[in-house]
């Protein structure tokens, strides 16, 4: 139990288009998924707390403007990366809490974003 | 400033022994901590959780450690075998139940 899955599992786009990631969580409702962005050889860094039904919270320094993130069910959260740029190229992952395990966060498979 | 370092960036170990990974943090203070294995190109996989009250906690042939007065956690796998080889992220959980991922040690286990 407890599976996360994220789609694409990578994307190539060019510079000023937006890219949508989802995170579905398949077995469970989660009411709050979490987004992360990790660079190469560097640890993850929490960019949000997507919470069902209302907006999410940004991490300091974090645009909410560029990286639009919606969680529409207590299923699904979505992220867009708004006018792309080559510096937004990273590693993009996701991850949620089952209700009955609170402080256990289960993660996605990640999604590569390389911005041409 | 914050800070959350795993003792080294990579470490190799000899099959069989015992793999022993650091993680010290400043500047938090965490109400769970939790390790994490994460394979290249994948997301990190929850190993174990453990309490700002607890000392030990172990799980198969996982152990992990938490001093919070060195504000230091240890995190051994015994009898180590080269699919172990991973890099091992430790994570401090504050009351929001935000992650803050250290930076990983990347282990090699060498048959």
């Amino acid at each position: 139990g407890a599976v996360v899955s994220q789609h694409p599992s990578w994307v190539i786009c060019k510079s000023g288009t937006s890219v949508k990631i989802e995170c579905r969580s398949l077995d469970f409702q989660a009411t709050t998924m979490f987004w992360y962005r990790q660079f190469p050889k560097q640890s993850l860094m929490l960019m949000a707390t997507s919470n069902e039904g209302s907006k999410a919270t940004y991490e300091q320094g974090v645009e909410k403007d560029k990286f639009l993130i919606n969680h529409a069910s207590l299923t699904l959260s979505t992220l867009t990366v708004t006018s792309a740029h080559p510096e937004d190229s990273s590693f993009y992952i996701c991850s949620a809490t089952p209700p009955a395990r609170k402080y256990e966060q289960y993660f996605g498979p990640g999604t590569r974003l390389t911005v041409t | 400033s914050q800070k959350i370092e795993q003792n080294s960036e990579a470490l190799n170990i000899q099959e069989g022994k015992t793999a022993t990974l650091t993680c010290n943090y400043t500047n938090y203070s965490p109400a769970y901590l939790q390790w994490y294995r994460q394979d290249p190109g994948r997301g990190p996989v929850f190993l174990l959780l453990i309490r700002e009250n607890e000392k030990e906690k172990r799980k198969e042939r996982l152990k992990v450690t938490f001093d919070t007065t060195l504000k230091q956690s240890l995190f051994h796998i015994t009898a180590s075998q080269p699919a172990d080889s991973a890099t091992y992220l430790c994570a401090l959980v504050t009351g929001a139940n935000n992650l803050f991922f250290g930076t990983g040690t990347r282990l090699t286990v060498i048959p």
